[in-house]
C-alpha cells in the first residue's frame, strides 16, 4: 500500500529565509509525485509534480522539489520565503499508470508554515 | 481554472440526520473523489468514481454513502450524521492521465451537533 510520511507537523521561519519541507513516500514503483498548498479556509492548490525525467522541478510561486528514489524522499524548498508562504502544505503519491488505482491520491499529514517578519 | 464547485459551503446539522453533500464539475472530467480533512490526518479518502455509476469506497468510507448519475455530479450522503463526520469535506476532480494532478473544490465546513 502507498503512504506519505510529512514528519513535521509545523515549521516556522522568518522571512526571507530558506525553506526545506520533507515528505516521504512508500510505493511499489515510480510514483507520480505531487505538492499542495492550503490557504486558510481555501481548498488545496497544485504546487508541482514529479513523474519522469529530471529529479528537480519546478513549480509556481518560486517552489521546487527534487525527488530522490534512493531515499524515497520528494522534498520540498524555497530559497527566500515570503509572508504570503504562510500555509498548510501537503504532500502526495499516485499510481504511475492507470489500471485498477483510478488515480486515487495519498497525501500525507500536512506541515503547517509560519512566517515571522 | 478547472470547474469545480461544492456545496453547501457550510453546514450545521443535528445528530442522527442525514445530510447530502454535493460536487458539481464542468471538466468532463473522468474521476472523482471525496476526502475528509481533519487536524493531524491530512485528507483521507472517503469514497471515489471512474464514471457513470462507477463508484468504490475508500479508506473511511464507513457511514458514507456516494451517487455519480451523471458526469459533473457527484453526491457525499451521511446516512446518519454522528459528531464524528465534523469535518471539512473536499471533492477533487481529475483527467484520465497518471500526471494529471487533482483540482479540489473550495471545501464544504460540516458542523453535527
Amino acid at each position: 500500500a502507498q503512504s506519505v510520511t510529512q514528519p513535521d507537523i509545523h515549521i516556522t521561519v522568518s522571512e526571507g529565509a530558506s525553506l526545506e519541507l520533507r515528505c516521504n513516500y512508500s510505493y511499489g514503483a515510480t510514483p507520480y509525485l505531487f505538492w499542495y498548498v492550503q490557504s486558510p479556509g481555501q481548498g488545496l492548490q497544485l504546487l508541482l509534480k514529479y513523474f519522469s525525467g529530471d529529479t528537480l522541478v519546478q513549480g509556481i510561486k518560486g517552489f521546487e522539489a527534487e525527488f530522490k528514489r534512493s531515499q524515497s524522499s520528494f522534498n520540498l524548498r524555497k530559497p527566500s520565503v515570503h509572508w504570503s508562504d504562510a500555509a498548510e502544505y501537503f504532500c502526495a503519491v499516485g499510481p504511475n499508470a492507470g489500471g485498477t488505482s483510478y488515480g486515487k491520491l495519498t497525501f500525507g499529514q500536512g506541515t503547517i508554515l509560519t512566517v515571522h517578519p | 481554472d478547472a470547474g469545480i464547485t461544492q456545496s453547501p459551503r457550510h453546514k450545521v446539522t443535528e445528530t442522527g440526520t442525514p445530510v447530502t453533500l454535493r460536487c458539481h464539475q464542468t471538466e468532463n472530467h473522468r474521476y472523482m473523489y471525496w476526502y475528509r480533512q481533519d487536524p493531524g490526518h491530512g485528507l483521507r479518502l472517503i469514497h471515489y468514481s471512474y464514471g457513470v455509476k462507477d463508484t468504490d469506497k475508500g479508506e473511511v468510507s464507513d457511514g458514507y454513502s456516494v451517487s455519480r448519475s451523471k458526469t459533473e455530479d457527484f453526491l457525499l450522503t451521511l446516512e446518519s450524521a454522528t459528531s464524528s463526520q465534523t469535518s471539512v469535506y473536499f471533492c477533487a476532480i481529475k483527467g484520465v492521465r497518471g500526471l494529471d494532478g487533482y483540482t479540489f473544490g473550495s471545501g464544504t465546513r460540516l458542523t453535527v451537533v
